[in-house]
């Protein structure tokens, strides 16, 4: 079976500083990667996702993810963070055969002045 | 472009009255979900269905109803609710299992006391 597992519960950053959200996964087959952002009171969008090919993959709101298959990892990065990019943080896998997603707990993000 | 519509998006109950969540996408998808998220939990799959009256348990199916009749239409029921019920549940829906994106509705809060 697969697990995620997201690392930092919470996570502060300034303004304009570098952030990285770790996530990583267990599974015994080929996976499907995803991060979703959940704004207050608000359904999860799709940041980015990994399915095949290269390894760095680039999302919304200036957001990139790097799958590392042998460390089984999809960490999400931003080279500089604003305000509004604070938001709660969901890393989530699906099996190639799977119907549904399995979603870690979560990460908060909170970008400070 | 509506995508998914959940309603109510707030709503109080007793313990042990009954009350039905509505879901409807306009996407075609054949794939929907309910979800519930939990502080600090991440999203627990409650039912899921790969098409009109076709439906599956997930992770957390207890206490829960759900039916397909209609590719547009997966509503939850339950039926007796109870304070562990308390949560924010989450519709989603996609075109494909496993390497597609999941569009999610903006939530139904739902808090019995």
């Amino acid at each position: 079976a697969q697990s995620v597992t997201q690392l930092d519960s919470q996570v502060p950053v300034f303004e304009e500083a570098p952030v990285e959200l770790r996530c990583n996964y267990s599974s015994s087959v080929s996976v499907y990667l995803f991060w979703y952002v959940q704004y207050p009171n608000q359904g999860l969008q799709l940041l980015l996702k990994y399915l095949s090919g290269s390894t760095l993959v680039k999302g919304i709101n200036g957001f990139e993810a790097e799958f590392n298959k042998s460390q089984t990892s999809f960490h999400l990065r931003k080279p500089s963070d604003h305000i509004s990019d604070t938001a709660e943080y969901f890393c989530a896998v699906s099996e190639n055969s799977g119907y549904a997603l399995n979603f870690g707990k979560g990460t908060s993000l909170l970008v400070t002045p | 472009n509506a995508g998914v519509t959940q309603t109510p998006k707030f709503r109080i109950l007793k313990i042990g009255q009954s009350m039905t969540l509505q879901c409807t996408q306009d996407m075609n998808h054949n794939y929907m979900y309910w979800y519930r998220q939990d502080p600090g939990m991440g999203l627990k799959l409650i039912y899921y269905s790969v098409g009109a009256g076709i439906t599956d348990k997930g992770e957390v199916p207890n206490g829960y109803n759900v039916s397909r009749s209609t590719t547009e239409d997966f509503p939850l029921r339950l039926e007796l609710a109870a304070p562990s019920q308390t949560s924010v549940y989450f519709c989603a829906s996609t075109s494909s299992r496993g390497f597609q994106p999941q569009h999610f509705g903006d939530g139904t809060r739902l808090s019995i006391l």
